[in-house]
């Protein structure tokens, strides 16, 4: 069945360090892909989107783009604040019962 | 325009006991989806409701079930609980089905003791 495999955190980071999460996926079909974050206490906010193949998904200064050839949708961002200190999750759409299939997460922590 | 609404936050039951949880969706959004959130599953698929007609549901015993309200509202239901129903249960919604852009609640947090 599809699924997806994220990196194993925790990730930690110094303020202004560059942020690669990598993500795989496998899925039968042409899914869409996201990535979501969960702040402490909270729920799952949609981070950034991509539909299709070579669609690069950008919010906030994070980018990924939809790498068909990999299987792959890396998370990156250029200069990380302690303020995206979060779980991030990796997502595809479209699993056999019509939904979200995640990723385990994987937690950063931005120190100062 | 006020997010999915989830209630209570939290909630503390003992083994045996039946749960009901409660979600509201964003407004004019008509599908709602569940997930539990646990450190060692992480995020697994319950069900979907549209029209008030559950059109998907994942693998989880019968003792887990929903519904869906005229008004898009929806509850779900845990009966006999079990400790390892504890959870972060999180509702979803989206304008419809197959609409994956999905907007999230903050969950309830249920601790079974």
């Amino acid at each position: 069945g599809d699924s997806v495999t994220q990196m194993e955190g925790p990730v930690t980071l110094s303020e202004e360090a560059f942020l690669t999460i990598n993500c795989t996926y496998t899925a039968t079909g042409y899914p869409s892909l996201f990535w979501y974050v969960q702040y402490p206490g909270e729920g799952l906010q949609l981070l950034l989107k991509a539909t299709k193949a070579d669609d690069k998904g950008s919010n906030k200064g994070f980018e990924a783009t939809y790498r068909k050839e990999t299987t792959s949708f890396h998370l990156e961002k250029g200069s990380v604040q302690v303020s995206d200190s979060a779980v991030y999750f990796c997502a595809l759409s479209g699993g056999s019962q019509g939904n979200l299939i995640f990723g385990k997460g994987t937690k950063l922590s931005v120190k100062p | 325009k006020a997010g999915v609404t989830q209630t209570p936050r939290y909630l503390i039951k003992t083994r045996g006991q039946q749960v009901t949880l409660s979600c509201s969706p964003i407004s004019g959004h008509r599908s709602v989806s569940w997930y539990q959130q646990t450190p060692g599953q992480g995020l697994q698929f319950l069900f979907e409701y549209f029209s008030e007609t559950q059109r998907n549901k994942g693998n989880f015993p019968g003792r887990f079930s929903g519904r869906q309200f005229s008004n898009s509202r929806s509850e779900m239901n845990v009966s006999t609980l079990e400790l390892g129903d504890s959870a972060l249960y999180l509702c979803a919604s989206t304008p419809g089905p197959g609409d994956y852009e999905a907007f999230f609640g903050q969950g309830t947090r249920l601790t079974v003791v």
